[in-house]
């Protein structure tokens, strides 16, 4: 069975760093895009970035772009997304989903999502 | 960035009618267009790729069309388990971007 597993509910005070995960199975890791979608409590989905395993291959959203890394070791499977210094703005759910398509760089959507992550960031 | 606009907003339905759901872009996107399902506390669900491409395992109800700016998502008869949040997304161009969310609720 293809899936993304992610890492449990986080809570952090401003400024701290933090790194979430997702571990994927069932499928060849190296060989598919993984996105990052954030949704804020009872707002929409927005598009954070992408990183390709295989080799690291990273686009950010601008809106993302400085405020968070996307990184990935290929070697267990799993993908991360890290802050260096959390805001209580960045209070959110957080999905991983694998981006599937017909080659690399030809994209469909995204397919497999994993169960999400909360961030909850408060003094 | 690419803008992608839903209408409406919200939807009231009743099990068994016709509903169709716009997204609008605001420049051509071609066909590179998903569209997703969120049923609260879960995540998204893929149900149409390329504008009008089923998702496997996706039932036949859904469907989705369009091409250049403007896309529907159409579910023929209505559901109990169809009531959800639905999302296009564009990926012609980075960003990616999502709509703002069309929410159908039960009339």
């Amino acid at each position: 069975e293809v899936q993304l597993v992610q890492s449990g509910a986080e809570v952090k005070k401003p400024g701290e760093s933090l790194k979430i995960s997702c571990k994927g199975s069932g499928y060849s890791f190296t060989s598919y895009w993984i996105g990052w979608v954030r949704q804020m409590p009872g707002k929409g989905l927005e598009w954070m970035g992408i990183i390709y395993p295989g080799d690291s291959d990273t686009r950010y959203s601008p809106s993302f772009q400085g405020q968070v890394t996307i990184s990935a070791d290929k070697s267990i499977s799993t993908a991360y997304l890290q802050w260096s210094s959390l805001k209580a703005s960045d209070t959110a759910m957080y999905y991983c989903a694998r981006v599937v398509g017909p080659a690399r760089n030809y994209y469909y959507g995204m397919d497999v999502w994993g169960q999400g992550t909360t961030v909850t960031v408060s003094s | 960035d690419i803008q992608m606009t839903q209408s409406p907003s919200t939807l009231s339905a009743s099990v068994g009618d016709r509903v169709t759901i716009t997204c609008r872009a605001s420049q051509s996107i071609s066909s590179w267009l998903a569209w997703y399902q969120q049923k609260p506390g879960k995540a998204p669900k893929l149900l149409i790729y390329k504008a009008s491409s089923l998702e496997s395992g996706v039932p036949s109800r859904f469907s989705g069309s369009g091409s250049g700016t403007e896309f529907t998502l159409t579910i023929s008869s209505l559901q109990p388990d169809d009531f959800a949040t639905y999302y296009c997304q564009q990926y012609n161009s980075f960003p990616w971007t999502f709509g703002q969310g069309t929410k159908v609720e039960i009339k």
